[in-house]
């Protein structure tokens, strides 16, 4: 069966280190990957994405890997701040005209001072 | 200056009721859509529109009704409101090519009592 599957324990760390949350994938053959960042009450915002023939994207504080064969994304954050505490989206995009988003659970990031 | 406003944000019924939740984006996407976020924070789709036309119907019961009137416009109407429907339901929409992220809503949390 298709499943994608993130950490579903909170990640706990203390300000200023680096943050790593995984994504890995089952039967699926994405074209691209996406991440959003979701706050209590709120709706998911996009961060970042990722095409299958990419291997890394960054964006400031925010690094993104794909690795198709091991089919597994690894989503970092630099320098990480009590802001940066949120729930964290993976979602798979299969590209052709399926035009959906295919959702992992989320992890919980909590940033200590 | 709100890019996808869904209304209401809150919204609590009896069972047996019948409900809507209007969306509009001002973005000028071209695809909008429904997902469907249970208490374990699985976000779902449940339908997607382009231009006004059906494009994805998931496996929803029929209950469920989408209803575009045009492409800055995608409603969900819901009959015989039951105690499973409660949950929080995101409209969100994307520019319909591949390789962009989707921006979403804030959410309708909805309440089946």
């Amino acid at each position: 069966s298709q499943k994608i599957e993130q950490n579903s324990e909170a990640l706990n760390i203390q300000e200023g280190k680096t943050a790593t949350l995984t994504c890995n994938y089952t039967n699926y053959s994405p074209a691209y990957l996406q991440w959003y960042r979701q706050d209590p009450g709120r709706g998911p915002v996009f961060l970042l994405l990722i095409r299958e023939n990419e291997k890394e994207k960054r964006k400031e504080r925010l690094k993104v890997t794909f690795d198709t064969t091991l089919k597994q994304s690894l989503f970092h954050i630099t320098a990480s701040q009590p802001a940066d505490s949120a729930t964290y989206l993976c979602a798979l995009d299969q590209g052709g005209n399926t035009g959906k988003l295919i959702f992992g659970q989320g992890t919980t990031l909590q940033v200590k001072p | 200056d709100t890019a996808v406003s869904q209304t209401p944000k809150y919204l609590v019924t009896q069972m047996g009721n019948d409900k809507s939740i209007k969306c509009e984006q001002n973005l000028g996407h071209d695809t909008m859509y429904w997902y469907k976020q249970d208490s374990k924070k699985f976000l779902k789709i449940m339908f997607s529109y382009n231009n006004k036309e059906l494009i994805i119907n998931e496996t929803v019961p029929n209950r469920f009704s989408p209803k575009s009137p045009d492409k800055a416009h995608l409603n969900l109407h819901i009959n015989s409101l039951e105690l499973g429907d409660s949950a929080v339901y995101f409209c969100a929409s994307s520019r319909g090519e591949f390789g962009y992220g989707y921006t979403f809503g804030s959410g309708t949390r909805l309440t089946v009592v």
